[in-house]
């Protein structure tokens, strides 16, 4: 079975403090995708990451950074220097051998000005 | 450009009515999925379809039904609404892979959600 752990319900920091958003996942395939996704206030989901179970360079995207860990089963997101626009609900999913996602449960961040 | 539309955005209804929220892309994509998404929950896949007349049930199929004429819509329909199916419900489309090494890979486009009441 499939699972992701989202342990941290709500997250709240001051601008430009870093913040880092935990992602546990349980899977028994060898082969599997784990994603990014961030929902604003407006409610839509919008595409972040992705990455696949053979790759675990961490990757960098301006102030966002994933640090993707076979060891742990750990796929933590980082945003430097955070931003009010950075204000929303993150979920992080994983995928396996079908074209679906399984999602965590999302984590609310709140960046105060 | 291509994009993937859901109506209504809101809808009330009562306990009992069928309730129908559609969901049209112009991507292309064979894939297209139903999530609801609740608090504490995330989103959980309701139903999905890998092409024309093809469907499947999602994690949290009871209660709902889907079917696929073309591949441009999948509607989904609440044959006698509840009180626990209120919610937002996102559709989504992907494209197909082939292929193990490319299974599960495709990124989801996802519509700007329905959100339903059921009073």
């Amino acid at each position: 079975a499939q699972k992701v752990t989202q342990a941290q319900t709500e997250i709240s920091v001051v601008e430009k403090e870093d913040v880092t958003l935990d992602c546990v996942y349980e899977t028994r395939d060898t082969t599997y995708y784990l994603f990014w996704y961030k929902q604003p206030p407006s409610g839509e989901l919008v595409f972040l990451i992705r990455r696949n179970s053979f790759d675990e360079q961490n990757e960098i995207s301006g102030r966002y950074s994933w640090n993707f860990q076979k060891s742990t089963s750990s796929f933590n997101f980082t945003i430097t220097a955070s931003q009010v626009v950075d204000s929303a609900v993150y979920f992080c999913a994983l995928s396996t051998g079908a074209n679906n996602l399984f999602f965590g449960t999302g984590t609310r961040l709140t960046v105060i000005p | 450009d291509a994009e993937i539309t859901q109506s209504p955005r809101h809808k009330i209804t009562e306990t009992g009515r069928q309730v129908t929220l559609a969901c049209h892309q112009t991507w292309n994509h064979n894939n297209m999925f139903w999530y609801r998404q609740d608090l504490g929950h995330g989103l959980r896949l309701i139903h999905y379809s890998y092409g024309v007349h093809d469907t499947n049930k999602g994690e949290v199929s009871d209660g709902y039904s889907v079917s696929r004429s073309n591949t441009e819509d999948l509607p989904l329909t609440l044959e006698s609404a509840a009180s626990s199916q209120t919610s937002v419900y996102f559709c989504a489309s992907s494209e197909f892979s082939t292929g193990p090494e490319n299974s599960g890979a495709n990124v989801l486009t996802f519509g700007a959600g329905s959100r339903l009441t059921v009073l």
